[in-house]
This record gives structure tokens, C-alpha cells and sequence, in this order.
């Protein structure tokens, strides 16, 4: 049974830091990974996709890297603002009798202080 | 803003109402899906239509009861509910389950429920 697991649960950093986000997975048998992010109450948004022949992807500030061998991937947010304050979710796409599934970490609650 | 819209923002129904959640998207994609979210807790499947047929029902009750009339809109029907149903209803697009490989997943802002 695929399982993800993100670490921290909760973060709290001062405005202006680089800081990363760690999501892990049990089952490399993955066909993408997905970060989304969510504003309370909120949906998800779409942060990045990377499939799983990639090792990065990159948006803005934004840069996920994904090791599938090992089961991890990564999100980096550079030169942080409090608007990226928000819970953060990371998803591999997995095949679950023969059906494609998103299966979600906790999430990480980050907080940007000004 | 976000390309699948969802109706309405909250709901508040008693556990005997009949009430529905509706989700709407223009973007072509020919799979819906159908997540429950708790608080502080990630997202659940509950369903997934492709091709305006069901694909996957994540052995959900009966008093939650899916339609997607069309390719644009996908419905999900509520009666009797129960107070442990409160959650946040996600309804999610892509473009096909066989061409959603490596195509994300898009979000509506989902609908605040309350059962009292």
C-alpha cells in the first residue's frame, strides 16, 4: 500500500528564507508527483507536476526534485514571503486496481512571519 | 482563480434534507473526481467519472449518490446525511483518466458542508 509522508508538519520561518519541504513515499511504482497548495478553507492549487522520468521541475521561486529510487522529493521555496503562507501538499499518482489514484500526504503547514 | 467552479461555497442541511453540491468546468477534461476533506486531513477520493460514466466509487455510502449529466458538470447528491459528514467537497478535472499520466489535477474551491 503506497503511503507519503511529509515532514515537517508545521513550519514557522521569518520572512526572506530559503527553506525546504520534504515529502516521501513508500512505492517508487509512481507515475507522477504533484504539489499542491492550500489556503484555509480553500482548494488545492497546482504548484508543480513532475513526471516520473524527471528529477526536477521548476516554477518562480518555486523548485521540486523528485528521487524516485529512493522514495523522495523535495520542495524548495527561495527568498520566502508571507504570502506563502499556506499548507502544502504533496501526491504521487499511483495505479490502484487498475484504476490511476491520487494518494496525498498530512501536508505541511507553513507560516511566513513579516 | 480557479477553472473548475463549484456551488455553493457552504451548505448547512439537517441530517433529513435533500440538498445537492454541483461542480462545472470548461476546460474539456473528460474525468471529474469527487474528494472529502476533513479538517486537517488530506483529501479523499470518493469518486471518478470518465467519460461521463462512473469509474471509481471508493466504496462511498449510498446517502452520497453521484451524476454527470454532461461532459461540463458533475453533480453530487446528498440525503441523509450524517454530522461526521461535515467536510470540505473538492470537485477535481483532467483531461482523461488514460491521457492524466502526467496531466495535473484541477481543483475547485469546494463546498463548506455542515450536517446538523
Amino acid at each position: 500500500k503506497q503511503e507519503v509522508t511529509q515532514i515537517p508538519a508545521a513550519l514557522s520561518v521569518p520572512e526572506g528564507e530559503n527553506l525546504v519541504l520534504n515529502c516521501s513515499f513508500t512505492d517508487s511504482a509512481i507515475y507522477n508527483l504533484q504539489w499542491f497548495r492550500q489556503d484555509p478553507g480553500k482548494g488545492l492549487t497546482s504548484l508543480l507536476l513532475i513526471q516520473s522520468s524527471q528529477r526536477e521541475q521548476t516554477s518562480g521561486r518555486l523548485n521540486a526534485s523528485l528521487d524516485k529510487s529512493s522514495g523522495r522529493s523535495t520542495l524548495y521555496i527561495a527568498a520566502s514571503q508571507p504570502g506563502d503562507s499556506a499548507t502544502y501538499l504533496c501526491a504521487v499518482k499511483v495505479i490502484i486496481q487498475g484504476a490511476q489514484k491520487l494518494v496525498f500526504g498530512q501536508g505541511t503547514r507553513l507560516t511566513i512571519n513579516p | 482563480d480557479t477553472e473548475v467552479t463549484q456551488t455553493p461555497k457552504h451548505l448547512v442541511m439537517g441530517m433529513t434534507n435533500k440538498k445537492s453540491l454541483k461542480c462545472e468546468q470548461h476546460m474539456g477534461h473528460r474525468a471529474m473526481y469527487w474528494y472529502k476533506q476533513k479538517a486537517k486531513k488530506p483529501p479523499e477520493l470518493m469518486f471518478v467519472y470518465s467519460y461521463e460514466k462512473l469509474s471509481i466509487n471508493e466504496s462511498v455510502p449510498s446517502r452520497f449518490s453521484p451524476e454527470c449529466p454532461n461532459s461540463s458538470l458533475l453533480n453530487l447528491h446528498l440525503h441523509a446525511l450524517q454530522p461526521e459528514d461535515s467536510a470540505l467537497y473538492l470537485c477535481a478535472s483532467s483531461p482523461t483518466l488514460a491521457n492524466s499520466y502526467n496531466s495535473p489535477l484541477h481543483f475547485g474551491n469546494g463546498t463548506r458542508l455542515t450536517v446538523t
